[in-house]
């Protein structure tokens, strides 16, 4: 079936770029997304990609995607303390399917 | 975007016991969705909650252990019967805009003892 992976932990100096990696499985994938969950809050969409496309930047956030590779990152530019959070990779077909997420944590 | 409330935020519940759980969104959404995220987990789809119709249950969760209710486009619920510590998890609901967003809520904290 369907599979989405990312490291468990990243730990990342502030105001250094983090980038989080996420492979998937399914080369029917529409949509590429991250979501950020920071603690006891639900999950915040924070940038999709479409399958067609390569990189996405918004802001801070840029989503590099490599199709061939089923490979997908989010680099962050100049990481700050409110960035530490869950951040969950997830690919869409029919349905959503979520990685088990990346806990970054910012180092002062 | 989507404003999507739920209640109750949090819950201590004794074994044997239900909860519904509700959700509400600000503004009619086609698509709504059920997730539960186990501690230290991921999200998994519980079911697709369906405007009119039964609920599209996903592998590995029933009717009977997990009813939902969705009465209209803006609103639905999801019980958790009969409950067991293993049950002990947070419940997401989610909802679609369009063919490519889906947000989620705040999420309810249920713990079983």
């Amino acid at each position: 079936g369907e599979d989405v992976e990312q490291s468990l932990f990243l730990s990342v100096r502030e105001g250094d770029s983090s980038v989080i990696n996420c492979t998937y499985t399914d080369s029917s994938s529409t949509y590429l997304y991250w979501y950020k969950q920071e603690p006891g809050a639900g999950l915040q969409l924070l940038t999709y990609i479409f399958s067609n496309m390569d990189m996405k930047q918004d802001q801070r956030l840029t989503v590099l995607l490599n199709k061939k590779d089923k490979h997908l990152s989010l680099r962050i530019a100049d990481t700050q303390t409110g960035d530490s959070a869950i951040y969950f990779c997830a690919e869409r077909d029919d349905k959503i399917i979520f990685g088990k997420g990346t806990r970054l944590h910012i180092l002062p | 975007s989507a404003v999507i409330s739920q209640k109750p935020s949090r819950d201590i519940c004794q074994r044997g016991t239900s909860l519904t759980i509700q959700c509400q969104v600000d503004s009619q959404v086609t698509m709504m969705f059920w997730y539960r995220q186990q501690p230290g987990q991921s999200l998994t789809l519980i079911a697709t909650a369906n405007q009119g119709s039964e609920a599209t249950y996903e592998s590995g969760f029933v009717i009977d252990k997990f009813p939902i209710s969705r009465p209209n486009l803006t609103f639905s619920t999801l019980t958790v019967s009969n409950m067991s510590p293993e049950d002990s998890s947070i419940y997401l609901c989610s909802v679609a805009r369009g063919t490519d967003t889906q947000y989620f809520g705040p999420g309810t904290r249920l713990t079983v003892l």
